[in-house]
């Protein structure tokens, strides 16, 4: 199965700043999947990233704040922008292969 | 959109006994995932069912897929502390090119 290098593995930033999150895949994957987890509670999708395109985002959720990035088959970026204490969660990414979905060790944000 | 309900939400069991985690889906599972998380970690992947009556056991934990393929079931034998943490269910969609849905999750405890 596909391994990823997610990376940093947590962070603490200032209200205001942005972060960029990054996701190194092993092998070439059409699409990748962004997931929140804010705290005590489930993993919620952000959206799905697809090489060459925009990608598509869930209910809820804005490019404008959460801007990503897919230049090619085995990365992806996904930046939390503009961010306050409510954009303190766990972030992680996932991919799909022939053998299952693989996730990122994911990133733990906490915004002060 | 599916939907994945999770029972219970929480647990607290003593050490050695037998737990049940339940998962149940609004529509028809084509490929049903179950992870465990430790507090504040990223996801440990446990099974992956797709066929009705499937059962897959790995040492003390077993998982089950209902002939119906809505609701699958998480055992766990003989409980130990190293148990401990959150179980999620994932659903996947009939193309390999979708996200998972993931339900609540359950907060298992184990006292000794």
């Amino acid at each position: 199965s596909a391994v990823i290098s997610q990376k940093p593995s947590r962070d603490i930033c200032q209200r205001g700043t942005s972060l960029t999150i990054q996701c190194q895949v092993d092998s070439q994957v059409t699409m990748m999947f962004w997931y929140r987890q804010q705290p005590g509670q489930s993993l919620t999708l952000i959206a799905t990233a697809n090489q060459g395109s925009e990608a598509t985002y869930e209910s809820g959720f804005v490019i404008d704040k959460f801007p990503i990035s897919r230049p090619n088959l085995t990365f992806s970026t996904l930046t939390v922008s503009n961010m306050s204490p409510e954009d303190s969660s766990i972030y992680l990414c996932s991919v799909s292969s022939g053998y299952g979905y693989t996730f990122g060790s994911g990133t733990r944000l906490t915004v002060v | 959109s599916q939907e994945l309900e999770q029972s219970p939400q929480s647990l607290i069991v003593q050490e050695g006994k037998n737990l049940t985690i339940n998962c149940t889906s609004s529509k028809t599972l084509y490929g049903l995932y179950w992870y465990k998380q430790k507090y504040g970690e990223g996801l440990i992947f446990l099974m992956m069912l797709q066929k009705g009556g499937e059962e897959k056991s790995h040492e003390k934990i077993t998982a089950k897929l209902d002939e119906k393929k809505q609701q699958s079931s998480l055992h766990i034998t003989a409980s130990q502390p190293s148990h401990a943490g959150i179980y999620l269910c994932g659903a996947a969609g009939n193309s390999g090119n979708t996200p998972l849905v993931f339900g609540k999750g359950t907060r298992l405890s184990v006292i000794a």
